[in-house]
């Protein structure tokens, strides 16, 4: 049981959006700590695609955006293609654990 | 640009220890506001986090792990390590080094990852 709560799966077609929900509480989100995302492919090391809430490293494209609302926070990807298709994960810290913590993952399909 | 590279034995038997470095290039461990952390995922499932050295020497660690693991950073050599002990099955992951930048709290750079099979 992860501390942020993640869909096990979401899915679109392509050129669709899609959004993917992060729940957390009162001692990591709520708290007032940012919120990250990675997408990780099959068999390759997760890749950094929005830092602090909202920002993309460059190179990332602006068809992902990232929000944040009182203990949860979301990714949308606009415009789908089938490239997207990965496990996507939160990440955010909590001040009870004293430390970082992950979301379970999100496994996007591009139908 | 900075580069992580994990190394160590593939294989460790139960009860051992664990032990791996991550080797950084592109930039000094001891430079700048970062955090070097570790984190593990067993085939099929998550993310697990499992703890973090700030350049000062400060930690932090996963409480569900905390009694067992040890990170600490060599300047010399551009490296820190991850010492994880009495290691069973449940510790089989694929383990990842990244650089955690201070402030945000984000992995902004990962290695590429090593297999850690714990089998007798």
């Amino acid at each position: 049981q992860s501390v942020l709560t993640q869909p096990p799966s979401v899915s679109g077609a392509p050129g669709q959006r899609v959004t993917i929900s992060c729940t957390g509480g009162t001692s990591n989100i709520g708290a007032g700590y940012d919120v990250h995302w990675y997408q990780q492919v099959p068999g390759r090391a997760p890749k950094l695609l929005i830092y602090g809430n909202n920002n993309r490293p460059s190179g990332v494209p602006d068809r992902f955006s990232g929000s944040k609302s009182g203990t949860s926070a979301s990714l949308a990807i606009t415009g789908l293609q089938a490239e997207d298709e990965a496990d996507y994960y939160c990440q955010s810290d909590d001040s009870s654990l004293s430390g970082s913590v992950f979301g379970g993952g999100t496994k996007l399909t591009v139908l | 640009q900075v580069q992580l590279q994990e190394s160590g034995p593939g294989l460790v038997k139960p009860s051992q220890t664990l032990s791996l470095t991550c080797t950084v290039s592109g930039g000094s461990i001891s430079s700048g506001s970062y955090y070097w952390s570790w984190i593990r995922q067993p085939a099929g499932k998550g993310l697990e986090w499992i703890g973090r050295m700030y350049s000062s020497g400060s930690t932090d660690y996963n409480p569900s792990l905390k009694t067992r693991v040890t990170i600490s950073v060599d300047t010399s050599r551009n490296h820190f390590s991850l010492r994880l002990t009495s290691v069973t099955a449940a510790d089989t992951a694929v383990y990842y080094c990244a650089r955690e930048r201070g402030g945000y709290h984000v992995l902004d750079h990962w290695g590429q990852g090593t297999l850690v099979t714990v089998s007798s």
